[in-house]
């Protein structure tokens, strides 16, 4: 069973400061991961994707990821009232028409 | 920037009536997707679909669904006889290659009485 684990939260940060969000999966298969951001009652919209181990920036995100420790992270800097949102991590094996395992997602609230 | 269509974006039907779900995938995309949210919990995959034919499904697409693209632009999920569990969001996407990030669009909310 492939399983991708979030902290469900919420977690919540004041404005300005940096909110960290982590992912664990369980599949080593796994070769492609994202970050989307879903809004209550919205669709999950893509925010960061990572295939390499490392750092990857864009703007105010980071994506960090870790495979040796099957181990994926996003860093929100400066985080606005307006990042207020779940986040979800997505994993696939990128191999064929493979689908995203999704986990449950992390509340995050930045408090203005 | 070019996105994922999806009609209706509300659909409420009787129990064990047919529905279809609508989406026009972005254009130059060649991988399809439908996955659904139930209240409260995680997206979960139900089927992908490439060049025509199936890729891959999960233990949720039955025999009560079917996908089809009917055309060159369109891309349908249909639940033949809907139960009262079948109440979610439905949610297309499409990627331009198998490794590429999947977009979806703003999602069909279903609810069976």
């Amino acid at each position: 069973q492939k399983e991708v684990e979030q902290n469900s939260g919420p977690l919540s940060v004041p404005e300005g400061a940096i909110a960290s969000l982590n992912c664990t999966y369980s599949d080593r298969g796994s070769q492609s991961f994202f970050w989307y951001r879903q809004y209550s009652g919205k669709s999950p919209e893509l925010i960061m994707f990572i295939y390499s181990n490392g750092d990857k920036e864009d703007g105010r995100f980071t994506a960090q990821l870790n495979k040796a420790s099957q181990y994926v992270s996003l860093l929100i800097r400066d985080s606005q009232p307006s990042d207020s949102a779940t986040y979800l991590c997505a994993v696939n094996r990128n191999s064929g028409n493979t689908p995203l395992v999704f986990g449950k997602g992390t509340r995050l609230s930045v408090i203005a | 920037e070019p996105e994922v269509t999806q009609t209706p974006s509300h659909q409420v039907t009787q129990m064990g009536q047919e529905v279809i779900l609508r989406c026009v995938p972005i254009s130059n995309h060649l991988y399809f997707y439908w996955y659904r949210q139930i209240l409260g919990q995680k997206v979960e995959f139900l089927v992908s679909f490439y060049n025509n034919e199936i890729s891959e499904k999960s233990e949720i697409f039955d025999d009560q669904f079917s996908v089809e693209r009917p055309d060159g632009s369109n891309f349908t999920l249909k639940i033949r006889s809907t139960k009262l569990e079948d109440s979610a969001m439905y949610f297309c996407a499409s990627s331009a290659a198998s490794n590429q990030p999947q977009h979806f669009g703003d999602g069909t909310r279903l609810s069976i009485l």
